[in-house]
């Protein structure tokens, strides 16, 4: 079975300071890890995803994720946060062995101007 | 333009009466999906399509059904709604099944069943 974990409801940040929304995961073999963004009343676009190689991946709108296999964590990070990257973050896993895509519960994040 | 386009977008109806939300995409996908959206939740699949005529039920297909006779549509059929079905839907496809290629979401259906 696979899951995944956001440990956090809320996150709250001022514009300019560093971003940090938590991502955990369990699989039972190797993982396929993907951030997507929802803003209000829209469906959910895709940020960035782990397939292999560099722990550290790059993606849309200044956003990066480092996994961490040890902590089977997949954190997606922004070094200055912006107001307009207020929205609703989900954190997805797969198992390279399976069809089905995990998602987690999701975190909030409002930057304050 | 590629993309999922789901409709209705919103829809209120009342317990029992069928209804049908459609899904249709235009990048010839192998894979499509339908999620339901519930806060504190997150995206839980109901049903899901590997390829024509072939779908499986996903965590939450109770009270769902689909059907997938042509490769670009994926309806999600609520034959007798409950309260309970009250939610934000998303349909998805993506490329291939393996791999991993990125899911393309809908814009939602927000549904109430009264």
């Amino acid at each position: 079975a696979q899951s995944v974990a956001q440990p956090e409801d809320q996150v709250n940040v001022a514009e300019g300071n560093p971003l940090t929304v938590k991502c955990t995961y369990s699989v039972s073999g190797n993982p396929y890890l993907f951030w997507y963004v929802q803003y209000p009343n829209r469906g959910l676009q895709f940020l960035l995803k782990y397939i292999t190689g560099d722990n550290l991946v790059k993606g849309s709108y200044g956003f990066e994720a480092e996994f961490n296999k040890s902590q089977t964590s997949f954190h997606l990070k922004k070094p200055s946060a912006l107001v307009s990257d207020s929205a609703l973050y989900f954190c997805a896993v797969r198992d390279m062995g399976d069809y089905k895509l995990s998602f987690g519960a999701g975190t909030t994040v409002t930057v304050r101007a | 333009e590629a993309q999922v386009t789901q409709n209705p977008r919103y829809l209120i109806t009342v317990t029992g009466k069928k209804l049908t939300v459609t899904c249709s995409q235009n990048m010839n996908h192998e894979y499509m999906s339908w999620y339901r959206q519930d806060p504190g939740l997150g995206l839980r699949q109901i049903y899901y399509s590997m390829n024509v005529e072939v779908t499986d039920k996903g965590d939450v297909p109770e009270g769902y059904k689909v059907s997938r006779k042509e490769k670009r549509n994926f309806p999600l059929i609520l034959e007798s709604p409950s309260p309970n079905q009250t939610s934000l839907y998303f349909c998805a496809s993506r490329a291939g099944v393996a791999g991993a290629n990125v899911l393309t979401f809908g814009a939602g259906s927000r549904l109430t069943v009264l």
